[in-house]
């Protein structure tokens, strides 16, 4: 069962374009949601996080649009870069029963290429 | 150096052999976790620790064992590896709560044949 649905699988934007990248959820104690970057030989690395009270977050180029009562959230990558060329990866997280177990579950990646 | 550290980065193994794949870390963090990676499929949960006395498995843990041997040290075995254990795997840590970022390491290629 996915429960964090991502897409598209790949894409492909010219220098300067914006990129877009949706996400969609079923369990609704999500309660965080970051986007992660991974650069090929790397570990995946936080990119930029949203919690569920704010239906948008900004920091430099990059965006998280969050629609709460639709169960979706987006990375918006504003003036695409030929250095963003990478996969990227949303995910959640809940707490669970316990208080202290929390995991996170993650989107299957888009890669994106970034033509110069 | 890197926080967290991952032996080796690549290997290649037959069907039915045992293999180990190591995590060590600096970050001080009590939670580490092993990920498989596959194309398509993202990041899926394998097995995760919170303490030295707490291992937890994850979504996908058939076929595999871990072991926390130290706050630093958290190892992933394949019993006898199958070729469908063919697979990017990672380890992360991080700090218990709401909004911590996990950190990763390098990855570890493995190859099953």
């Amino acid at each position: 069962q996915q429960q964090v649905k991502q897409s598209p699988q790949s894409l492909i934007v010219q220098k300067g374009g914006i990129s877009i990248i949706n996400c969609a959820y079923e369990n609704t104690a999500f309660d965080y949601f970051p986007w992660y970057q991974q650069f090929p030989g790397k570990g995946p690395a936080l990119l930029i996080a949203i919690r569920p009270d704010v239906s948008e977050k900004k920091e430099g180029r990059f965006t998280i649009s969050f629609n709460k009562s639709a169960k979706q959230f987006s990375l918006h990558i504003m003036d695409s870069q030929p250095g963003d060329s990478a996969t990227y990866f949303c995910a959640a997280s809940n707490p669970y029963p316990s208080g202290s177990a929390r995991q996170l579950t993650f989107g299957s990646g888009t890669q994106l290429t970034v033509l110069p | 150096d890197a926080d967290v550290t991952q032996t080796p980065r690549n290997r290649i193994t037959k069907t039915g052999k045992r293999i180990m794949l190591e995590c060590s870390q600096t970050k001080g963090h009590d939670r580490m976790y092993w990920y498989r990676q596959d194309p398509g499929l993202g990041l899926r949960l394998i097995y995760y620790s919170f303490d030295v006395k707490d291992i937890n498995k994850g979504e996908i843990s058939d076929g595999y064992s871990v072991s926390r041997q130290a706050q630093a040290k958290f190892s992933l075995s394949l019993e006898s590896a199958i070729p469908n254990q063919t697979a990017l795997y990672f380890c992360a840590t991080s700090d218990p709560g709401v909004g911590t970022e996990a950190f990763f390491g390098q990855g570890t290629r493995l190859t099953v044949v």
